[in-house]
């Protein structure tokens, strides 16, 4: 079983830069993942195989990938991206989820 | 513009057989660019895969729920269904379809808007 390991919460005041890791044995050998989920939503994927954003995601949204962990980034951070993300890889075909990290916009 | 809605029973009783019904509109399920998913996430907690159906019907499910869990589709509904026997109170949760896009290493790109379960007698 694949272990991620997310910090549970992160804070940060409106427009400042938020860093959300997240950690696993030779994670950079894997594609990683974000999504977010707004209290009572569905997620929504917001970085896939590790950098690149779906169509209809800001560009304050970022994401690297290396060694033994991945990072999403949000520069000039906004109320409305205060939510949990999650960060998944794929490994033996089967997915794992990190436990989450709430966002919180101060 | 693709959609997923899930619909099935909001409560079942424990050791009972959960089924679950995801509708797609907007799109075809026998599209060769995607996989259809079920994850599910317990109230204040973190999201589980389930398991997902791709080409030609095969499948294949977290290890963890492999010997109760089933995932099939029926074409002429365009529907993608879960099949989940012997559910216990660790089953409730909110379940959510996702479509998985290949070109996009299969992550899961749209997502239905979830159904709640409770496991009780």
């Amino acid at each position: 079983s694949y272990q991620l390991t997310q910090p549970p919460s992160v804070s940060v005041s409106p427009g400042q830069t938020a860093t959300i890791a997240c950690s696993g044995d030779n994670l950079g050998d894997k594609y990683s993942y974000w999504y977010q989920q707004r209290p009572g939503q569905s997620p929504v994927l917001v970085i896939y195989q590790d950098i690149k954003r779906p169509s209809g995601i800001p560009e304050r949204f970022s994401g690297s990938n290396s060694g033994n962990a991945a990072t999403l980034t949000i520069s000039g951070t906004q109320a409305m991206d205060e939510a949990d993300y999650y960060c998944q890889v794929w490994d033996s075909s089967t997915v794992f989820f990190g436990g989450g990290t709430k966002l919180t916009v101060l | 513009q693709v959609q997923l809605q899930e619909s099935g029973p909001g409560l079942v009783e424990p050791l009972q057989t959960l089924s679950l019904t995801c509708t797609v509109s907007g799109g075809s399920i026998t599209s060769g660019t995607y996989y259809w998913s079920w994850l599910r996430q317990p109230a204040g907690k973190g999201l589980e895969y389930i398991g997902r159906i791709y080409s030609r019907r095969s499948a294949n499910y977290n290890p963890s729920l492999e010997s109760r869990v089933s995932i099939s589709e029926d074409t002429s509904t365009n529907q993608i269904s879960l099949t989940m026997t012997s559910v216990t109170a660790a089953d409730t949760a909110v379940y959510y379809c996702a479509r998985v896009r290949q070109q996009y290493s299969d992550a899961f790109d749209i997502w239905g808007q979830g159904t709640m379960v409770t496991v009780s007698s």
